[in-house]
């Protein structure tokens, strides 16, 4: 099983749009979780970290469900700018080296 | 500006040569880091270091090198050794309080 995994996309979806993405991580131990954005050809930046008892940011939540080992992003009123690579970060512990990355999961927002 | 600045942003290589990837940040950070993403994959680790004058290999260090001297400074030299250099060099540094990672702009190196 790979250690975080994504569903690549693309997600084809008009503006206005709910969507939701999910991660799945394969350590148990993991400690501390994030959603990074990543536009074409530019570097990932931090969306926002994820908390155990779930946390939103405008219309951006994020949840953590421990016990099944995944990690959610929804978005709201998906906007055309909101078009990009969205990447789950998982940190099993330690330091910040031990950071592993999904391979992203691609969103297109479409007028 | 506090950030983390990459240089060059474009860099185009003959076979053979060794070429060193810049990084310069000026957030205070301890911990710095080198990425590597080639297209459609995730991030790979490179190397990393905790402190100045200590690094450790990443899961991919073969081919490359580090140094760190300055604390605001974590070079890359990708050597005639890597077999496959093209690609999208990441440096990045760590933020203990939150526990994650910045990025500066990256680098992208072409082998020709």
């Amino acid at each position: 099983r790979k250690e975080v995994e994504q569903d690549p996309g693309p997600f084809n979806v008009p503006e206005g749009a709910t969507v939701a993405f999910n991660c799945t991580y394969s350590n148990s131990a993991s400690q501390s979780f994030f959603w990074y954005r990543q536009d074409c050809r530019k570097e990932p930046k931090l969306l926002m970290s994820v908390y155990s008892s779930g946390n939103e940011d405008g219309r951006f939540t994020a949840q953590l469900n421990r016990a099944s080992q995944y990690i959610s992003l929804l978005i709201r009123d998906s906007k055309l700018s909101d078009s990009a690579t969205y990447l789950c970060v998982v940190n099993p512990g330690g330091s910040q080296g031990n950071l592993i990355f999904g391979k992203g999961t691609k969103l297109s927002v479409k007028p | 500006d506090g950030g983390i600045t990459q240089s060059p942003k474009y860099l185009f290589r003959k076979e053979g040569q060794n070429v060193t990837l810049s990084c310069e940040q000026n957030l205070n950070h301890d911990a710095m880091y080198w990425y590597r993403q080639d297209p459609g994959q995730g991030l790979r680790l490179i190397y990393y270091s905790q402190i100045v004058n200590d690094f450790q290999k990443g899961d991919i260090a073969e081919g490359y090198s580090v140094s760190r001297e300055k604390k605001e400074s974590f070079p890359l030299t990708v050597t005639s050794a890597q077999k496959n250099p093209t690609a999208f060099y990441l440096c990045a540094s760590g933020d203990t309080h939150r526990n994650t990672i910045y990025f500066g702009e990256g680098s992208w190196l072409t082998v020709v």
